[in-house]
């Protein structure tokens, strides 16, 4: 167990839907990643948020948003759903790392499986 | 961005076997991980080993940061080792992990 919780476990929802999958770091960390794990693009970063704001953005598409709350858990919403967002999400969190220092170990939740028909 | 590479892309092995599995990547990190992707699909941390040698139980890990390899061994592999091995470097600098294609082990009894 990582420590970093995820809700849902699976989601089921038809094209043109909204969802939100929701993620709680471990205790103690500030950054959280978005991650989707799709069969053709792999696992490919989204986003990041450090203790509230956005510190990096990846190849997130402009249908999603995420946004971390003062508690320091995450919520990323997808809009207008295709089939080629049916994917595993993922997130992950890290400590604070040392300024100008490695990153820190980013730590996996077990994943939302998104399937949109 | 950064290149990584992961090889072989499939890897099948009897119970008992050695395997190493290899992770190029394309320019100089500061960090590496090591994945396994169970097949329920859960990532576990195997190891955060930006240079040197680490050992934990069967698996170690050895990495060349100068040379932009790392190296992922698995000893008396179980069945319970099956799934894929994902090896992720930090992007120019930031915090966001690039991941290779992965390893697909498959240990049979």
């Amino acid at each position: 167990d990582s420590g970093v919780t995820q809700t849902p476990k699976h989601l089921i929802t038809a094209t043109g839907q909204r969802v939100t999958l929701r993620c709680s770091p471990r205790s103690g960390d500030l950054s959280v990643y978005w991650y989707q794990q799709s069969l053709d693009q792999g696992l490919q970063f989204l986003i990041q948020y450090y203790n509230g704001e956005e510190r990096a953005k990846g190849n997130i598409l402009e249908r999603f948003s995420a946004q971390q709350f003062p508690d320091l858990h995450s919520e990323l919403n997808l809009s207008s759903l295709e089939l080629g967002d049916s994917a595993l999400y993922f997130c992950a969190s890290s400590a604070l790392g040392l300024a100008g220092g490695p990153p820190d170990t980013q730590y996996f939740g077990p994943g939302t499986r998104l399937t949109v028909l | 961005g950064i290149q990584v590479e992961q090889s072989p892309p499939d890897l099948i092995l009897q119970e008992g076997a050695n395997s190493t599995l290899r992770c190029n990547f394309s320019d100089s990190v500061n960090n590496l991980q090591w994945f396994h992707q169970n097949p329920w699909g859960q990532l576990i941390n195997l190891f955060y080993i930006p240079s040197g040698t680490k050992q934990n139980g069967r698996l170690s890990a050895t990495t060349v940061a100068t040379e932009r390899y790392s190296l992922l061994y698995i000893s008396s592999s179980q069945t319970t080792d099956s799934g894929v091995y994902f090896c992720a470097v930090p992007q120019g600098g930031s915090e966001k992990l690039v991941f290779g294609k992965g390893t697909k082990l498959t240990v049979n009894p």
